[in-house]
């Protein structure tokens, strides 16, 4: 079956800092693939639809300059906090699209960021 | 704009006994209905879809255009049906994005 990786599963950083996080189909290619942010308890929020070799599409209420959205190649795009605070600490889950007719997303298993 | 509603927060049932998780939608268009699945420590993953008309695991659901509704059924629920459940709604096929409703944590107790 399709499979998506994210990497880091977890990271911990500074306050200011930025933090990159990569999502990527392994064993298919994905045009599209769809950034998530998940509150403890609570369902998903679509941040970003991502599209290969175009520029990503923001949802409502989400700052294109600070959550960077690079999808570079037909299995890998990436995720940007840039200047992490405390508030962005949260779960970023990706998703990737198979393309097939049937709509099927196929999720990675989530990055825990903790901004400090 | 779509909206995906699952009103139950917590459903508990007992082994064996029927469960039913509650799902309404609000799009003006010809959705495509979906139901994802988190078990505990594990990614989400796709259940089922209105479209494939399938059962996975014993458990169905049906698109009721009339009430908006897509319910997930299952007869006769198991201890490892307990996981996180949520209905998600697209607009049409090809990679479009997905909109989640707040999910229903199911309980099925011994």
């Amino acid at each position: 079956g399709a499979v998506v990786s994210q990497h880091p599963s977890w990271v911990i950083c500074k306050s200011g800092t930025s933090v990159k996080i990569e999502c990527r189909s392994l064993d298919f290619q994905a045009t599209t693939m769809f950034w998530y942010r998940q509150f403890p308890k609570q369902s998903l929020m679509l941040m970003a639809t991502s599209n290969e070799g175009s520029k990503a599409t923001y949802e409502q209420g989400v700052e294109k300059d600070k959550f960077l959205i690079n999808h570079a190649s037909l299995t890998l795009s990436t995720l940007t906090v840039t200047s992490a605070h405390p508030e962005d600490s949260s779960f970023y889950i990706c998703s990737a699209g198979s393309g097939s007719s049937y709509n099927e997303q196929f999720f990675g298993p989530g990055t825990r960021l903790t901004v400090l | 704009a779509q909206r995906v509603t699952q009103p139950e927060k917590l459903l508990s049932v007992f082994k064996g006994a029927p469960v039913e998780l509650k799902c309404n939608y609000s799009y003006s268009g010809s959705p495509e209905l979906f139901w994802y699945v988190q078990y505990s420590r594990q990614r989400l993953q796709l259940l089922l879809r209105h479209i494939s008309r399938e059962s996975i695991k014993g458990f169905t659901a049906d698109l009721n255009k009339g009430e908006t509704s897509f319910h997930l059924k299952k007869p006769f629920a198991q201890e490892e049906d307990s996981a996180m459940y949520y209905c998600a709604l697209s607009r049409g096929s090809g990679s479009e994005k997905l909109v989640f409703g707040k999910g229903t944590k199911l309980t099925v107790n011994p």
